[in-house]
């Protein structure tokens, strides 16, 4: 069936590092993927989203490309702040139905 | 914008009590899902709803039952809690057709004693 996996973390950086977070899924067809943050005590937001192979989905300096090939959507920044400390989410949406499948999420904490 | 309110935010409860959470949307979305979260399994899919009295389960269904008597209204209720059940749940709705995302609500933290 479908899965996603995620890289482990935690993940701590300092304040202007280059973040990735590796995230490799499974799934027959063509999934959407997303990636999903979850600041604390709140619920899971979209960060970004591509629905077909070689989009490039981005937002707020975050950036992730579907690779078809490698069966990857690699989160991406290039200088991260203090307020990007959060868990992050992979998701994949099944192409047949309504079905989304998550990673088991990253948390990154970003240092002054 | 899509809204979701999920009800009680917080519950406290014993083994064995039934327990009922609510999730209410603002919109029509047809698609409907509850999640739980836990520490080392990101969300698991415990069931979703595809319309008003429509619903299937997913990964982890058993000791929850769900019910859509409503378009606006998705409720998760546990029969008999225990505390493998101690969690946090997350109500979801499927927004922007056929690519969309799922729109999540705040969470209800259940704790089951």
């Amino acid at each position: 069936g479908d899965s996603v996996t995620q890289m482990e973390g935690p993940v701590t950086l300092s304040e202007e590092a280059f973040l990735t977070i590796n995230c490799t899924y499974t799934a027959t067809g063509y999934p959407s993927l997303f990636w999903y943050v979850q600041y604390p005590g709140e619920g899971l937001q979209l960060l970004l989203k591509a629905t077909k192979a070689d989009d490039k989905g981005s937002n707020k300096g975050f950036e992730a490309t579907y690779r078809k090939e490698t069966t990857s959507f690699h989160l991406e920044k290039g200088s991260v702040q203090v307020s990007d400390s959060a868990v992050y989410f992979c998701a994949l949406r099944e192409n047949t139905g309504n079905q989304f499948y998550f990673g088991t999420g990253t948390s990154l904490t970003v240092i002054p | 914008d899509a809204g979701i309110t999920q009800s009680p935010r917080h519950k406290v409860t014993e083994t064995g009590t039934p327990v009922t959470l609510r999730c209410h949307q603002t919109e029509n979305h047809r698609y409907m899902y509850w999640y739980r979260q836990d520490p080392g399994h990101g969300l698991r899919l415990i069931h979703y709803s595809y319309g008003v009295k429509d619903t299937d389960k997913g990964e982890v269904s058993d000791g929850y039952s769900v019910s859509r008597s409503k378009t606006e209204d998705f409720l998760l209720t546990l029969e008999s809690a225990t505390s493998s059940q101690t969690s946090v749940y997350f109500c979801a709705i499927n927004v922007g057709g056929n690519t969309g995302e799922l729109f999540f609500g705040e969470g209800s933290r259940l704790t089951v004693l």
